[in-house]
């Protein structure tokens, strides 16, 4: 059971939005840690797409954004196209467990 | 550009050693910070540990007894070892560098090596 919990899959129409969303407690995201979002598309290595108060690589397309509210974060995909088919994951700093944690991953699919 | 290559024996038996080496291009080792993380089958990431030049470390709580990461700088690599390792050990390995803020426990990883799975078993 991962510390961070996010809903397994997700899905969405090509030129559709999706949302995302990354669930904490008071000892991560709910303390002010920020929440880093990761893709994993099929066959390849996890990529950095959101890091600090959604900020994002320089090769990160602005379709990608990030939020956070209380003990939870959410990462919102404007204008889905295939090539965002991958595993995402959301990441953050837990003060009880004294390390970094991740979410379980979501799978988002374009219809 | 920094990129990174693991590699190492893809079994490993219960109870016995593992042992993982990440090579770092584009970068040299004797900066940043250096870090472990993996992926069991069917689960969620779980970070193992950092390592910085210096030798300052930080490890998960629940792997500390059994983990250490240390640097090559001459090779410019790192690597982790994880003793007495069961099935629950079985995994996808990613080695990554750690990006630090200073002052703040706001850390993420950019970028990570490909991965390699390493599965206990007898």
């Amino acid at each position: 059971q991962s510390v961070l919990t996010q809903p397994p899959s997700v899905s969405g129409a090509p030129g559709q939005g999706v949302t995302i969303s990354c669930t904490g407690t008071s000892s991560n995201i709910g303390a002010g840690y920020d929440v880093q979002w990761y893709q994993r598309l099929p066959g390849t290595a996890p990529k950095l797409l959101i890091y600090g108060h959604n900020n994002r690589p320089s090769r990160v397309p602005d379709r990608f954004s990030g939020s956070k509210s209380g003990t939870s974060a959410s990462l919102a995909i404007a204008g889905l196209q295939a090539e965002d088919e991958a595993d995402y994951y959301c990441q953050s700093y837990d003060s009880s467990l004294s390390g970094w944690v991740f979410g379980g991953g979501t799978k988002l699919t374009v219809l | 550009q920094v990129q990174l290559q693991e590699s190492g024996p893809g079994l490993v038996k219960p109870s016995e050693t593992l042992s993982l080496t990440c090579t770092v291009s584009g970068g040299s080792v004797s900066t940043y910070y250096w870090s472990w993380i993996r992926q069991p089958p069917g689960k969620g990431l779980e970070w193992i540990g950092y390592m910085y030049n210096h030798g300052g470390s930080k490890y998960n709580p629940s792997l500390k007894s059994r983990v250490s990461i240390s640097l090559d700088i001459s090779r410019n690599q790192f690597s982790l070892t994880m003793n007495s390792v069961t099935a629950a050990d079985t995994a996808v390995y990613y080695c990554a560098k750690e990006v630090v803020v200073p002052g703040s426990m706001d850390h993420w990883f950019d970028p990570w090596g490909q991965g390699i799975l390493v599965t206990v078993s007898s």
